[in-house]
């Protein structure tokens, strides 16, 4: 049962545009939200999280939305730059739990120059 | 700071064989993960140490998989024996504590083919 859903495998985007990464979570228990990057042949590397208490984190170029009523948290990228090309996964996590992540299948983000 | 080292890189075996991974997470981390990333889907979590001492491993099938972290620190995998679908990317993850956050950090991964 996939708790953490990422339904589009691939995104293209200009240099200099939005990047908008999309994820939608099943299980209302989840209270911490991440981010995290993946270049090939590399481990992932976190980018940004948001806590359950707040509807918005950013930092510098990344901001993260998080719509709880929804189950919905998106990623922002501006400006996208070629090195931002990476795979994006999304996670939760649920702190009754302690810290299993669940992730998304991730999305490949490819930013054209 | 050095971060988490996993080896061998790349393994190929033929099903029914065994195979072993290694994991050194990074010094003075408490919690270690292993987990399991299938081409297409995001990596999940098969087992989960604190100190030497298992956390989780509700998802881990025991029947051929097993894992241990003596002395708290070093952790091996392994598949005994392996099956086609064990092919995978095999991640190792630690962290300072085992609290949720955002301090997993994530080796380059173990990536097996079973033929």
């Amino acid at each position: 049962d996939q708790q953490v859903k990422q339904n589009s495998p691939s995104l293209s985007v200009q240099e200099g545009r939005i990047s908008i990464l999309n994820c939608d979570y099943t299980n209302s228990m989840f209270d911490y939200f991440l981010w995290y990057k993946k270049y090939p042949a590399e481990g992932p590397t976190f980018l940004i999280s948001i806590s359950s208490i707040k509807d918005k984190n950013e930092d510098g170029r990344f901001t993260v939305f998080l719509n709880k009523s929804a189950k919905h948290l998106s990623l922002h990228i501006v400006p996208s730059q070629p090195g931002d090309s990476a795979v994006y996964f999304c996670a939760a996590s649920r702190s009754d739990t302690g810290n299993q992540f669940y992730f998304g299948t991730g999305t490949s983000l490819t930013v054209i120059p | 700071e050095a971060g988490v080292a996993q080896s061998p890189r790349y393994k190929i075996i033929e099903k029914r064989q065994s195979v072993a991974f290694w994991c050194n997470p990074i010094s003075g981390h408490a919690t270690l993960y292993w987990y399991q990333q299938i081409l297409g889907q995001g990596p999940k979590l098969l087992i989960q140490f604190q100190n030497n001492g298992v956390v989780d491993d509700s998802q881990l099938p025991k029947d051929r998989f097993s894992a241990e972290r003596l002395k708290g620190v070093d952790s091996t995998l392994k598949i005994q024996p392996a099956k086609l679908e064990d092919s995978a990317v095999y991640l190792c993850a630690s962290s300072l504590r085992g609290v949720h956050s955002n301090e997993q950090f994530f080796g380059p991964g173990t990536r097996l083919t079973v033929l």
